[in-house]
């Protein structure tokens, strides 16, 4: 158990909706990370917070945003859904946001969009 | 950014050693050299982290020559659940998010 937790696990929803995914990072990590894994395009950095404030932005698109509250959980939403957004995302955790502070991943929310 | 790149796949079987070498030419002099395991279906766990020379832990090694233009991950006598996809990253010293995961190494290992 790496400690991270997210929430739910599987989603399905249709095209064009909204979706919210959770992420609650290890104790003690300040900062979060946000991954889209699908099968053709491996692991994909999305964003990266530290502390309540964005550090890194990646591949994310202007549908998605995230947000990292006060008490350090994250949360990724998703608009106006594609069927392409169909994938696992995943969060990550560390203690210090840099390289040489592993990160801790989730087990992933599974989004199925039909 | 250091790019990574792993070979595709490998096969072994029971009981032997796999290393498992990555290629990051342009790594940078604060860069670490980090190694995740991942499953199906399942987020990557961290295995090991270096900077240079060797470290070992419990489940595996890690060896990096003095130009750090390569890693190699040693697996001790793997067993059939050690198949998974194996990726090594590097870090950027400050904004660690901006470190990318390459296609990984899918091990497979044979009885």
């Amino acid at each position: 158990d790496s400690g991270v937790t997210q929430t739910p696990k599987h989603l399905i929803t249709a095209t064009g909706q909204r979706v919210t995914l959770r992420c609650s990072p290890r104790s003690g990590d300040l900062s979060v990370y946000w991954y889209q894994q699908s099968l053709d395009q491996g692991l994909q950095f999305l964003i990266q917070y530290y502390n309540g404030e964005e550090r890194a932005k990646g591949n994310i698109l202007e549908r998605f945003s995230a947000q990292q509250f006060p008490d350090l959980h994250s949360e990724l939403n998703l608009s106006s859904l594609e069927l392409g957004d169909s994938a696992l995302y995943f969060c990550a955790s560390s203690v210090t946001g840099t390289g040489y502070s592993p990160l801790h991943f989730g087990n992933g929310t599974r989004l199925t969009v039909t | 950014l250091a790019k990574t790149t792993q070979p595709i796949s490998m096969d072994s079987y029971e009981g032997q050693e796999v290393n498992i070498t990555c290629s990051h030419n342009n790594i940078a002099t604060n860069d670490y050299i980090t190694w995740y395991q991942q499953f199906p279906s399942q987020g990557p766990r961290f295995i090991i982290q270096g900077y240079k020379t060797k470290v070992t832990n419990e489940v595996a090694s890690l060896f990096i020559p003095a130009d750090r233009k390569s890693s190699t991950l040693s697996l001790p006598r793997v067993s059939l659940s050690d198949t998974a996809v194996y990726y090594c990253l590097v870090g950027e010293d400050t904004n660690a998010g901006k470190s990318t995961f390459g296609d990984g190494t899918t091990l497979t290992v044979k009885p």
